[in-house]
């Protein structure tokens, strides 16, 4: 059985903050994690992955994540948001057993705050 | 370009009325998926399928049908539509293992009343 918990289904920054989004996963095999981003009226799009290569996984538009076995997170991070960064932000896990179904959280909405 | 592709776009129709929304990718990719997405529920699986004439339920498959004839098409299926399907559904294509990333089409939102 597999789950990811996303905690804060919404978060507001300010133009040039630190982005922080949260993601914990629950796995009872070693997992592959992703963060998908939406945009409005947009299908999802890959933004990155962690497949048990380097635990800090960098992405597109200055993304990155880092993987804590320890803590089962895997935290999306971004130094300085910008306006464009506003979407909603998906975590994700799967894994190579059985038909590596892929389990969604419920999203965060990011506002970016001028 | 590689691409899923959805039609329609947007559809609204009635209660009871059968209706089919295609999906077809060009990627030669093995794994497809259908989700819904509601707020507040994120994405949820509806069905999906490992290859041609191979498919399998997700977690919300009740009032739902899918094929797989062709590899590059699944077409999801509502016999009778009703209003607790109103939603955005999102076909999704991949390659091979469940390390690869999902291709997502742009969504079909759909109101039944």
């Amino acid at each position: 059985a597999q789950s990811v918990t996303q905690l804060g289904s919404h978060v507001s920054v300010s133009e040039g903050a630190l982005v922080l989004l949260r993601c914990n996963y629950s796995s009872s095999v070693p997992p592959y994690l992703f963060w998908y981003v939406q945009y409005p009226n947009q299908g999802l799009q890959l933004l990155l992955k962690y497949t048990s290569a380097a635990t800090l996984v960098k992405g597109i538009n200055g993304f990155e994540a880092e993987f804590k076995k320890s803590e089962t997170s895997f935290h999306l991070t971004k130094p300085s948001a910008h306006m464009s960064d506003a979407a909603e932000y998906f975590c994700a896990v799967s894994h190579s057993g059985g038909y590596q179904k892929v389990t969604f959280g419920i999203g965060t909405k990011l506002q970016v705050i001028p | 370009e590689a691409q899923v592709t959805q039609n329609p776009r947007y559809l609204i129709t009635v209660t009871g009325k059968k209706l089919t929304v295609t999906c077809s990718q060009n990627m030669n990719h093995e794994y497809m998926s259908w989700y819904r997405q509601d707020p507040g529920l994120g994405l949820r699986q509806i069905y999906y399928s490992m290859n041609v004439e191979v498919t399998d339920k997700g977690d919300v498959p009740e009032g739902y049908k899918v094929s797989r004839k062709e590899k590059r098409n699944f077409p999801l299926i509502l016999e009778s539509p009703s209003p607790n399907q109103t939603s955005l559904y999102f076909c999704a294509s991949r390659a091979g293992t469940g390390g690869n990333e999902q291709y997502f089409g742009p969504g079909t939102r759909l109101t039944v009343t």
